[in-house]
Protein backbone atom coordinates (compact mmCIF):
# COMPACT_ATOMS: atom_id res chain seq x y z
CA UNK A 1 0.00 0.00 0.00
CA UNK A 2 1.32 3.82 -0.85
CA UNK A 3 2.36 6.31 1.69
CA UNK A 4 1.39 8.84 -0.62
CA UNK A 5 -2.29 9.05 -0.46
CA UNK A 6 -4.75 10.85 -3.06
CA UNK A 7 -8.41 11.35 -3.76
CA UNK A 8 -9.61 7.86 -5.72
CA UNK A 9 -11.57 10.80 -8.06
CA UNK A 10 -12.16 14.40 -9.41
CA UNK A 11 -14.46 15.35 -11.71
CA UNK A 12 -15.44 18.34 -13.63
CA UNK A 13 -16.59 20.37 -16.79
CA UNK A 14 -14.78 21.65 -19.14
CA UNK A 15 -12.94 24.23 -18.88
CA UNK A 16 -13.09 24.19 -14.99
CA UNK A 17 -10.12 24.18 -12.62
CA UNK A 18 -9.52 20.74 -10.69
CA UNK A 19 -7.16 20.19 -8.29
CA UNK A 20 -5.28 16.80 -6.92
CA UNK A 21 -4.13 16.51 -3.17
CA UNK A 22 -1.28 14.23 -2.53
CA UNK A 23 -0.73 13.53 1.48
CA UNK A 24 2.30 12.51 2.84
CA UNK A 25 4.60 13.17 6.03
CA UNK A 26 7.65 14.30 6.69
CA UNK A 27 10.08 11.33 5.48
CA UNK A 28 8.58 11.48 1.90
CA UNK A 29 7.18 14.77 0.69
CA UNK A 30 8.34 16.91 4.30
CA UNK A 31 11.47 16.67 3.02
CA UNK A 32 12.22 15.84 -0.72
CA UNK A 33 11.08 17.39 -3.79
CA UNK A 34 7.62 15.96 -5.30
CA UNK A 35 6.79 15.09 -9.03
CA UNK A 36 3.67 14.26 -10.63
CA UNK A 37 2.71 12.10 -13.76
CA UNK A 38 -0.50 11.78 -15.83
CA UNK A 39 -1.18 8.44 -17.54
CA UNK A 40 -3.69 8.49 -20.31
CA UNK A 41 -5.54 5.03 -20.90
CA UNK A 42 -3.29 2.50 -22.23
CA UNK A 43 -0.04 4.79 -22.13
CA UNK A 44 3.17 5.19 -19.94
CA UNK A 45 3.20 7.54 -17.26
CA UNK A 46 3.99 10.94 -18.62
CA UNK A 47 6.31 13.58 -16.07
CA UNK A 48 3.71 16.97 -15.55
CA UNK A 49 5.77 18.40 -12.72
CA UNK A 50 8.69 18.10 -10.94
CA UNK A 51 10.57 19.60 -8.09
CA UNK A 52 7.38 20.51 -6.73
CA UNK A 53 6.55 23.60 -9.11
CA UNK A 54 8.68 23.07 -12.97
CA UNK A 55 7.05 21.77 -15.98
CA UNK A 56 9.15 19.99 -18.88
CA UNK A 57 9.59 21.60 -22.17
CA UNK A 58 6.19 21.17 -23.42
CA UNK A 59 3.80 20.49 -20.65
CA UNK A 60 1.54 23.70 -20.70
CA UNK A 61 1.12 26.43 -18.75
CA UNK A 62 -2.27 24.95 -17.42
CA UNK A 63 -0.81 22.76 -15.47
CA UNK A 64 0.66 23.76 -12.10
CA UNK A 65 2.46 22.00 -8.57
CA UNK A 66 2.97 23.18 -4.93
CA UNK A 67 3.65 21.96 -1.89
CA UNK A 68 3.18 23.02 1.78
CA UNK A 69 4.32 20.96 4.46
CA UNK A 70 3.88 17.46 3.80
CA UNK A 71 1.66 18.25 0.98
CA UNK A 72 1.45 18.31 -2.72
CA UNK A 73 -1.11 19.90 -4.93
CA UNK A 74 -1.23 19.51 -8.55
CA UNK A 75 -3.61 21.94 -10.20
CA UNK A 76 -5.17 21.92 -13.89
CA UNK A 77 -6.77 24.83 -14.95
CA UNK A 78 -9.17 25.24 -18.63
CA UNK A 79 -10.01 21.09 -17.99
CA UNK A 80 -10.08 19.67 -21.45
CA UNK A 81 -11.58 16.04 -22.39
CA UNK A 82 -7.67 15.11 -22.95
CA UNK A 83 -7.43 15.76 -19.64
CA UNK A 84 -9.32 12.54 -18.55
CA UNK A 85 -6.05 10.72 -17.28
CA UNK A 86 -4.86 8.76 -13.63
CA UNK A 87 -2.93 11.50 -12.28
CA UNK A 88 -0.32 10.37 -9.83
CA UNK A 89 2.20 12.03 -7.19
CA UNK A 90 5.55 10.94 -6.47
CA UNK A 91 9.24 11.25 -4.02
CA UNK A 92 11.68 9.87 -2.37
CA UNK A 93 11.17 8.53 0.82
CA UNK A 94 13.65 7.74 3.89
CA UNK A 95 11.52 5.36 6.09
CA UNK A 96 12.72 1.92 6.05
CA UNK A 97 9.43 0.49 5.45
CA UNK A 98 8.96 2.08 2.23
CA UNK A 99 10.68 1.81 -0.97
CA UNK A 100 13.16 5.05 -1.20
CA UNK A 101 10.92 6.06 -3.69
CA UNK A 102 7.59 6.04 -3.36
CA UNK A 103 4.01 7.05 -5.69
CA UNK A 104 0.62 7.87 -4.60
CA UNK A 105 -2.59 6.05 -4.56
CA UNK A 106 -3.56 7.62 -8.11
CA UNK A 107 -6.70 10.15 -9.02
CA UNK A 108 -8.64 9.47 -11.87
CA UNK A 109 -9.83 12.80 -13.61
CA UNK A 110 -12.99 12.42 -15.23
CA UNK A 111 -14.48 15.75 -17.24
CA UNK A 112 -18.31 15.85 -17.19
CA UNK B 1 15.60 12.59 -27.48
CA UNK B 2 15.75 9.35 -24.68
CA UNK B 3 13.97 6.30 -25.45
CA UNK B 4 13.53 3.20 -23.63
CA UNK B 5 12.47 0.16 -24.92
CA UNK B 6 11.28 -3.37 -22.38
CA UNK B 7 12.05 -6.42 -23.56
CA UNK B 8 11.36 -10.24 -22.75
CA UNK B 9 9.27 -12.61 -22.32
CA UNK B 10 5.24 -11.82 -21.88
CA UNK B 11 4.45 -15.17 -20.02
CA UNK B 12 6.27 -16.89 -17.44
CA UNK B 13 5.60 -19.82 -15.15
CA UNK B 14 4.62 -20.02 -11.10
CA UNK B 15 7.97 -20.16 -9.37
CA UNK B 16 10.05 -19.26 -12.38
CA UNK B 17 11.98 -16.42 -12.73
CA UNK B 18 11.06 -13.02 -14.99
CA UNK B 19 13.13 -11.47 -17.03
CA UNK B 20 13.22 -8.25 -18.66
CA UNK B 21 15.76 -5.93 -20.64
CA UNK B 22 15.53 -2.43 -21.08
CA UNK B 23 17.91 -0.75 -23.74
CA UNK B 24 18.12 2.82 -23.79
CA UNK B 25 18.81 5.44 -27.30
CA UNK B 26 19.36 8.48 -27.33
CA UNK B 27 21.43 8.97 -24.43
CA UNK B 28 24.22 7.12 -22.19
CA UNK B 29 23.50 5.03 -19.51
CA UNK B 30 27.33 5.67 -18.43
CA UNK B 31 26.68 9.40 -18.28
CA UNK B 32 25.82 9.77 -14.76
CA UNK B 33 23.28 12.09 -13.01
CA UNK B 34 20.13 9.85 -13.45
CA UNK B 35 19.25 6.73 -11.91
CA UNK B 36 17.46 3.55 -14.32
CA UNK B 37 14.80 2.12 -12.87
CA UNK B 38 12.29 -0.71 -12.97
CA UNK B 39 8.41 -0.15 -12.04
CA UNK B 40 5.36 -1.94 -12.41
CA UNK B 41 1.68 -1.38 -12.62
CA UNK B 42 -0.82 -4.23 -11.38
CA UNK B 43 -3.65 -4.59 -13.95
CA UNK B 44 -6.13 -1.66 -12.61
CA UNK B 45 -3.96 -0.40 -10.54
CA UNK B 46 -1.60 2.20 -9.09
CA UNK B 47 2.27 2.32 -9.59
CA UNK B 48 4.84 0.54 -7.88
CA UNK B 49 8.31 1.02 -7.44
CA UNK B 50 10.45 -1.86 -8.04
CA UNK B 51 14.23 -0.83 -7.93
CA UNK B 52 17.02 1.33 -9.07
CA UNK B 53 20.62 1.11 -10.21
CA UNK B 54 23.27 3.68 -11.14
CA UNK B 55 25.73 3.04 -14.29
CA UNK B 56 28.43 2.45 -11.53
CA UNK B 57 26.03 -0.96 -10.84
CA UNK B 58 24.41 0.08 -7.06
CA UNK B 59 21.38 -0.75 -6.64
CA UNK B 60 18.46 -0.08 -4.12
CA UNK B 61 15.48 -1.59 -4.35
CA UNK B 62 11.66 -1.80 -2.90
CA UNK B 63 11.74 -3.52 0.49
CA UNK B 64 8.57 -5.46 -0.50
CA UNK B 65 10.29 -7.06 -2.92
CA UNK B 66 13.64 -6.69 -2.24
CA UNK B 67 14.50 -10.61 -1.71
CA UNK B 68 13.80 -11.65 -5.00
CA UNK B 69 14.82 -8.30 -6.96
CA UNK B 70 18.27 -8.22 -9.22
CA UNK B 71 18.72 -5.23 -11.30
CA UNK B 72 21.94 -5.13 -13.37
CA UNK B 73 23.58 -3.03 -15.91
CA UNK B 74 25.53 -4.17 -19.17
CA UNK B 75 27.15 -0.08 -20.17
CA UNK B 76 28.50 -1.39 -23.46
CA UNK B 77 24.87 -2.34 -24.52
CA UNK B 78 23.19 0.92 -23.32
CA UNK B 79 21.03 -1.76 -21.23
CA UNK B 80 19.75 -2.43 -17.94
CA UNK B 81 17.78 -5.43 -16.69
CA UNK B 82 15.24 -6.75 -14.24
CA UNK B 83 15.35 -10.30 -12.42
CA UNK B 84 12.40 -11.14 -10.65
CA UNK B 85 12.51 -15.33 -8.61
CA UNK B 86 9.81 -16.90 -7.43
CA UNK B 87 7.20 -15.47 -9.40
CA UNK B 88 3.35 -15.80 -8.23
CA UNK B 89 0.12 -14.57 -10.06
CA UNK B 90 0.85 -11.76 -7.95
CA UNK B 91 3.66 -11.02 -10.31
CA UNK B 92 1.38 -10.22 -13.02
CA UNK B 93 1.49 -6.49 -14.12
CA UNK B 94 2.45 -4.10 -16.77
CA UNK B 95 6.76 -3.38 -16.46
CA UNK B 96 8.22 -0.29 -17.08
CA UNK B 97 11.31 0.62 -17.74
CA UNK B 98 12.54 4.32 -16.43
CA UNK B 99 14.90 6.97 -16.19
CA UNK B 100 14.91 8.80 -12.86
CA UNK B 101 16.94 12.29 -11.54
CA UNK B 102 19.00 12.01 -8.81
CA UNK B 103 18.24 14.73 -7.42
CA UNK B 104 15.09 15.20 -7.91
CA UNK B 105 14.06 12.04 -8.17
CA UNK B 106 11.80 12.62 -11.03
CA UNK B 107 10.94 9.92 -14.06
CA UNK B 108 11.51 11.90 -17.24
CA UNK B 109 11.42 8.96 -19.96
CA UNK B 110 9.63 5.93 -19.64
CA UNK B 111 9.15 2.89 -22.08
CA UNK B 112 6.03 1.78 -23.30
CA UNK B 113 5.67 -1.10 -20.64
CA UNK B 114 5.26 -4.76 -21.47
CA UNK B 115 2.45 -6.68 -19.57
CA UNK B 116 3.78 -10.07 -17.90
CA UNK B 117 1.81 -12.61 -17.31
CA UNK B 118 2.43 -15.23 -14.68
CA UNK B 119 0.44 -18.40 -15.41
CA UNK B 120 1.17 -21.86 -15.88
Amino acid sequence: QSVLTQPPSVSAAPGQKVTISCSGSSSNIGNNYVSWYQQLPGTAPKLLIYDNNKRPSGIPDRFSGSKSGTSATLGITGLQTGDEADYYCGTWDSSLSAGPYVFGTGTKVTVL
Amino acid sequence: QVQLQESGPGLVKPSQTLSLTCTVSGGSISSGGYYWSWIRQHPGKGLEWIGYIYYSGSTYYNPSLKSRVTISVDTSKNQFSLKLSSVTAADTAVYYCARGAILGGNFDYWGQGTLVTVSS
